[in-house]
């Protein structure tokens, strides 16, 4: 079956950490989306890429990095620059046009320790 | 810019009974989607229906349908029969035109069915 495989479920990260957050999609979408979501709000966007070896800034990308060297692979990386990044994060993909949805992964919770 | 609002924080219907989710949204975009996603507590999002801005009639889904008022900018979502699993967030959501297809999320409606 086709989808979004985001891993894993739920990370704890230190003061000071880098932590990674994956996401790989075997839909062959061009695009790719990465969302956070805090309790009781809505998605906000971090980063996006429609097309390999190329990603723009969303409305939150302070203290996030990302990379797009493979079609299917999108991670997320939550640098020690991000003070506050307790969240839910959830990453899409979709293809071409306007009128397809959005295809959204199980997403990953993030807590700090 | 894009804005989705969504005015009802959350609402509280009886099993069996029709439902409106209220959406209003705001674009100077000619051409755009609007969608509505539903999310469990699990966390998922599930795309539920879409709405085109050129559409002529209004998008409908199995119990699902969307109330569609270009003029009003509205995008409101309409369940019938509700049933106790549809107890979730709602999320509406507009994606613009080419060179903006970014999706803008409104803050959601928390729905909770009583039996």
């Amino acid at each position: 079956d086709g989808g979004i495989t985001q891993s894993p479920k739920y990370l704890f990260r230190k003061e000071g950490q880098n932590v990674t957050l994956s996401c790989e999609q075997n839909l062959n979408h061009d695009a790719m989306y990465w969302y956070r979501q805090d309790p009781g709000q809505g998605l906000r966007l971090i980063y996006y890429s429609q097309i390999v070896n190329d990603f723009q800034k969303g409305d939150i990308a302070e203290g996030y990095s990302v990379s797009r060297e493979k079609k299917e692979s999108f991670p997320l990386t939550v640098t020690s620059a991000q003070k506050n990044p307790t969240a839910f994060y959830l990453c899409a993909s979709t293809q071409g046009p306007t009128v397809e949805p959005q295809h959204f992964g199980d997403g990953t919770r993030l807590s700090i320790l | 810019a894009q804005k989705i609002t969504q005015t009802q924080p959350g609402m509280f219907v009886q099993e069996k009974e029709a439902v409106t989710l209220d959406c209003t949204y705001d674009t100077s975009d000619q051409s755009y989607g609007l969608f509505w996603y539903k999310q469990p507590s699990s966390g998922e999002m599930i795309f539920l229906i879409y709405q085109g801005s050129y559409d002529e009639q209004n998008a409908t889904e199995g119990r699902y349908s969307l109330n569609f008022q270009k003029a009003r900018k509205s995008a409101n979502l309409v369940i019938s029969a509700s049933q106790l699993g549809d107890s979730a967030m709602y999320f509406c959501a507009m994606r613009g035109d080419f060179g903006n297809e970014k999706l803008t999320f409104g803050t959601g409606t928390r729905l909770t069915i009583i039996p």
